[in-house]
Formats: C-alpha cells, sequence, structure tokens
C-alpha cells in the first residue's frame, strides 16, 4: 500500500527558508517520478516542482524557479522541497505526490498518490 | 487563468450519471494522460482515474475519456459521498510544466 507522509511545514517570516519532507513506502521510490503541488487558501491545485527517478532533471514553476530546490534521496525513500526566500504569497498547503505510471513519459502530468499535505503559512 | 479550463460547479441527484470536461489544447490535453483527482472538504486530494485506468480502491462508477483536446470524467450512479472538488492535470509541452484545471465543485441534490 503506497504511503506518502509529510512533515515540515509551519509559519515563517517573509524572506525566511523552510524544508518541507515527504518520506515514502509501499513502492519502488527510484522508479517514480515526485512531485510538490500547493494549494493557496480557497484556491485550487497548482504544481510547484517535480523530479525525475534519478533526480537528474528537475522542474519549476516560474513563480518558484530560483526560489525553491526539489531533491530526493532514493536511499531514503524521501522527498524534499528546500523553500528559501518566501514570500506571503508562497502561503499554501503543500501536497507531495508520485506519478501515476512509472517508465512512462506521456503520463508525466497524471499523478497517482498524495501525501497528507502541510501547511506553510509564511508571515510577519 | 488555468491552462485547462473546467465547469465551475456541476450538479446531480443521488443515482444520476454526470459528466465533468477538461478542456485544454494540442499542447497538453491533446497529447498527454490526464489525471483527474477528487478533494473533499479540503482534504488531501485523491486520485479518481488517470488515463483510462481505475486506481485501486476507486468505484467502477467512475470513468474516464478523452476526445481531441477535451477530456471527461463519467460518475455514473452518483452518491451522496461523492460531492467535493474534482480537478484535471496533464503536461503541457509549451509551458513545460503540469497544469491543472481551477476544478470543477460537484453538487449531490
Amino acid at each position: 500500500q503506497v504511503h506518502l507522509v509529510q512533515s515540515g511545514g509551519g509559519v515563517v517570516q517573509p524572506g525566511r527558508s523552510l524544508r518541507l519532507s515527504c518520506a515514502a513506502s509501499g513502492f519502488t521510490f527510484s522508479d517514480y517520478a515526485m512531485y510538490w503541488v500547493r494549494q493557496a487558501p480557497g484556491k485550487g491545485l497548482e504544481w510547484v516542482t517535480h523530479v525525475s527517478l534519478d533526480g537528474t532533471y528537475e522542474y519549476y514553476a516560474d513563480s518558484v524557479k530560483g526560489r525553491f530546490t526539489i531533491s530526493r534521496d532514493n536511499s531514503k525513500n524521501t522527498l524534499y522541497l528546500q523553500m528559501n526566500g518566501l514570500r506571503p504569497e508562497d502561503t499554501a498547503v503543500y501536497y507531495c505526490a508520485r506519478v501515476s505510471e512509472r517508465y512512462t513519459s506521456s503520463s508525466v502530468g497524471a499523478l497517482g498518490f498524495w501525501g497528507q499535505g502541510t501547511m506553510v503559512t509564511v508571515s510577519s | 487563468q488555468s491552462a485547462l479550463t473546467q465547469e465551475g460547479s456541476v450538479s446531480g441527484t443521488v443515482g444520476q450519471k454526470v459528466t465533468l470536461s477538461c478542456t485544454g489544447s494540442t499542447n497538453n490535453i491533446g497529447s498527454y494522460t490526464v489525471g483527474w483527482y477528487q478533494q473533499i472538504s479540503h482534504g488531501a486530494p485523491k486520485t479518481v482515474m488517470f488515463g483510462n485506468s481505475l486506481p485501486s480502491g476507486i468505484p467502477d462508477r467512475f470513468s474516464a475519456s478523452k476526445s481531441g483536446t477535451t477530456a471527461s470524467l463519467t460518475i455514473s450512479g452518483l452518491q451522496a459521498e461523492d460531492e467535493g472538488d474534482y480537478y484535471c492535470s496533464t503536461w503541457d509541452s509549451s509551458l513545460s510544466g503540469v497544469v491543472f484545471g481551477g476544478g470543477t465543485k460537484l453538487i449531490v441534490l
């Protein structure tokens, strides 16, 4: 059974940093691309970033490029999101997610499993 | 403004069949697999379909299809517990990113 358990998050002042973690179990972590998706209060889902199977390729939304860094440790089955230079508009619930199918490039935008979410509040 | 367009709200009665749509372009829906997600009471999203595949544990009253640049999610035999927000997503090759629809609020009357 697939489980994605998130940790990190909280309240942080503008300009500061925060790191989110997502521990995976129930599947071969290194076989799947992994994602971070966020949802601002009262808004819809927004893709933030994702990383390829071995961490070689990273993709970012323009809104976070240069400030956020995604990484993964396949030996620990864990996904990370390092968030630097946080802004009030980064306030959201952040979800980690796994791609739906492995080894299929056409499915890169279809997500299969989601973590429980963690709230990040950027406020002075 | 989302790259994928969904209805703002759709309503139906228990037992009815409803269809939600997700309209995009040849750069996204026309070329890539679409995922559909259910979000109830602002909880974590749950994947209800990806492509034509039904994830384990999702009832078979959920189905999906795609025609050109429009994807559809159909719920046959609507149940009260299906009420919530539904989102679609896929890859967009022109944006080099994952795009989501704005979401459809499904109301079960």
